[in-house]
């Protein structure tokens, strides 16, 4: 069974630029949830899909939204980017919201 | 409220010895607590999970004490191996619903290192 698959790897954008992340869930897994990795912030939640419906959304700027398709694909965009925005974005799927959570490798966004 | 509070920041062991991380919560609507092992340019990979129900929970050399009361619980590895050098993280959710429903807050990580 494949795990989570993220896309891009590495982005290096410029401030002011938008990003749009991919993340493609274990097969079966409805619920996908994306988290924010910072060696100063650690690991914060910024949203939840379900069956393409957000649940939950964490304490992020409107500047970060995403979506979730039919097939469970998952997209994450950024607009605006700021410096502070480099970090870490992992996607993690699951069968049960929040429980058991899968994660891929993250994408490493770099602003410059 | 939403806190969870990891120590040690970083921990060293020496192989064959027991490692113990502990975290601290403030939510008392949390009833999942996972760990998670993150090894570098990895996501984190779950452990093991307890529910508030047990107090302990074991699997292989892994296992999660867990004090309801204290609204405490803990990691301890047994044997622990060179392999284990990684960092890991306590996290809790509400599985029940509200403001915490499929939403994992996270400790801040233990880097553990295990001498050979």
């Amino acid at each position: 069974k494949a795990g989570v698959t993220q896309t891009p790897r590495y982005l290096i954008k410029t401030r002011g630029q938008q990003v749009t992340l991919s993340c493609s869930p274990i097969s079966g897994h409805r619920s996908v949830s994306w988290y924010q990795q910072t060696p100063g912030q650690g690991l914060q939640f910024l949203f939840e899909y379900f069956s393409e419906t957000q649940r939950n959304k964490g304490n992020f700027p409107g500047r970060f939204s995403g979506r979730q398709f039919s097939n469970s694909r998952s997209e994450m965009n950024v607009s605006t980017l700021e410096l502070g925005d480099s970090a870490l974005y992992l996607c993690a799927s699951s069968l049960v919201s929040g429980q058991a959570l899968y994660f891929g490798n993250g994408t490493r966004l770099t602003v410059t | 409220q939403q806190q969870v509070k990891q120590s040690p920041q970083s921990l060293i062991v020496q192989k064959g010895g027991i490692s113990i991380i502990n975290c601290a919560y403030e939510n008392t609507a949390f009833d999942y607590f996972p760990w998670y092992q993150q090894f570098p340019g990895k996501g984190p990979a779950l452990l093991i999970a307890i529910r508030p129900d047990v107090s302990e929970k074991k699997e292989g050399r892994f296992t999660i004490s867990f004090n309801k009361s204290a609204k405490q619980f803990s990691l301890h590895i047994m044997d622990s191996q060179p392999g284990d050098s990684a960092t890991y993280f306590c996290a809790a959710s509400t599985l029940a619903g509200g403001t915490s429903y499929g939403k994992l807050t996270f400790g801040q990580g233990t880097i553990l290192t295990v001498h050979p």
